[in-house]
């Protein structure tokens, strides 16, 4: 079956850093695309990055460049989501997803809460 | 960037009735080389992530019911359910994935009326 359990969320400051991670299991982790998509309080989806199977390439959606860095640990099977001078903006649930090997976003973890606040 | 336009923002379906939802891009999502349309759509349910409903605009993920249909090209499409159930309560999501970014629709929350 496949898993993907974030972990690492919770409460930080604006300006300041968070770092959290999804575990995968049930499936090869090292052959799909992995995702970050966030969905602030009551609002819509917003894909914030993705990276490729060996970590070569990433893409970011514009208003995290350069204060989010996405990463991944196949031989951990683990995906990471470094978050650098945060914003109140950035608070938001944030789900770990899955690229199918044809097309969409097919698995989905639970999410983990980031809240910017002081 | 594209922008996904969902209409309407929400809507109040009866039982057995049917209900549609329309995604608008402000751009052609259709790729000419392999004529696919690179639109999916996605159900939400309160307190649950996302699950994928259809890709390339009309393929329905397996173990999608086939009340579900997804339809449309190039910058217009549409979503169908055609005959709603209590467990179809939920905010659906248009997305594109032919750009960087890829970009959501707002969502439309469909209700029992």
């Amino acid at each position: 079956e496949v898993q993907l359990v974030e972990s690492g969320g919770g409460l930080v400051q604006p300006g300041g850093s968070l770092r959290f991670s999804c575990a995968a299991s049930g499936f090869t982790f090292s052959n799909y695309w992995m995702s970050w998509v966030r969905q602030a309080p009551g609002k819509g989806l917003e894909w914030v990055a993705s990276i490729n199977q060996d970590g070569s390439e990433k893409y970011y959606v514009d208003s995290v460049k350069g204060r989010f860095t996405i990463s991944r640990d196949n031989a951990k099977n683990s995906l990471y989501l470094q978050m650098n001078i945060v914003r109140g903006e950035d608070t938001a649930v944030y789900y770990c997803a899955r690229r199918s090997l044809v097309a969409g976003f097919d698995y989905w973890g639970q999410g983990t809460l980031v809240t910017v606040s002081s | 960037d594209i922008v996904m336009t969902q209409s309407p923002d929400s809507l109040a379906v009866s039982l057995g009735e049917r209900a549609t939802i329309i995604c608008k891009s402000s751009q052609s999502v259709l790729y000419s080389s392999n004529n696919k349309n690179y639109l999916a759509w996605y159900q939400q349910k309160p307190g649950q992530p996302p699950k994928l409903l259809f890709y390339w605009a009309s393929i329905r993920e397996s173990g999608v019911p086939d009340r579900f249909s997804g339809s449309g090209s190039g910058t217009d499409f549409t979503l169908t359910i055609s005959s709603l159930q209590a467990e179809d309560v939920a905010v659906y999501y248009c997305q594109q994935y032919y750009s960087t970014p890829q970009t959501f629709g707002q969502g439309t929350k469909v209700e029992i009326k």
